[in-house]
């Protein structure tokens, strides 16, 4: 079946540290994906959409220079938070999705943690 | 404006009665996804449900793409069925937008 290993699980940075947040795609090829955050008592916010061969689209409030994104190949993506502080923390969420573009399949999530 | 718009935000039922989640669009959509968040964040599939009606065990959910709206029908709800459920529609953008969810409390 299609699963998407998403680490670390949880992660604690210090206020304007950085930190790298990975998703392996196993069993499928990882055509298509979507990061995610959900902060404190709110729902899952689009962060940017990924697509291979494609450039990475970033969500309003959100930007490459804060939410780097690799995805290098069909199987690998990472997202980075850089200069992270209080209001970056939550729980960040992969999903991913083949080419025929049905369901996604997500990671179990990142929780981030700034101190 | 917000694009999913999930009802209700919070649902208190006593062990047994049954439970209608309820999601409604603004705009047209390619698919529709059903879920349950863990206590710990991570997310458990229930439907994925572009449209149409599908069931599995207790859980039915229904998908009527022209009405843009999508339901999750828990019935004969039990304590364990307890946490947030959240629909996620994809666009035709090819984005996947998550409904605010629902926090179902079901007590003895």
């Amino acid at each position: 079946g299609a699963l998407v290993y998403q680490y670390p699980r949880r992660t604690i940075c210090k206020s304007g540290t950085s930190m790298r947040m990975e998703c392996q795609a196993v069993g499928f090829q990882a055509t298509s994906v979507a990061w995610y955050r959900q902060s404190p008592q709110k729902t899952f916010e689009l962060i940017a959409l990924s697509t291979v061969n494609s450039a990475i689209k970033y969500e309003q409030n959100f930007t490459q220079e804060k939410f780097p994104i690799s995805h290098p190949n069909l199987s690998f993506s990472s997202m980075t938070v850089l200069n992270a502080y209080l209001e970056d923390r939550g729980l960040y969420l992969c999903g991913a999705r083949d080419f025929r573009g049905s369901d996604y399949t997500f990671g179990s999530g990142t929780r981030l943690l700034v101190i | 404006g917000q694009q999913v718009q999930q009802s209700p935000a919070s649902l208190v039922l006593q062990e047994g009665e049954n439970a209608e989640l309820q999601c409604n669009f603004s705009t047209s959509l390619n698919s529709m996804q059903w879920f349950y968040q863990r206590p710990e964040g991570s997310l458990v599939s229930l439907f994925y449900n572009p449209s149409g009606t599908k069931q599995s065990g207790r859980l039915t959910s229904t998908t009527v793409i022209k009405e843009r709206r999508s339901s999750l029908h828990i019935s004969s709800s039990q304590i364990t069925d307890s946490g947030t459920y959240l629909c996620a529609m994809e666009t035709g953008g090819y984005k996947v937008v998550f409904g605010s969810g629902t926090r179902l409390l079901v007590s003895p």
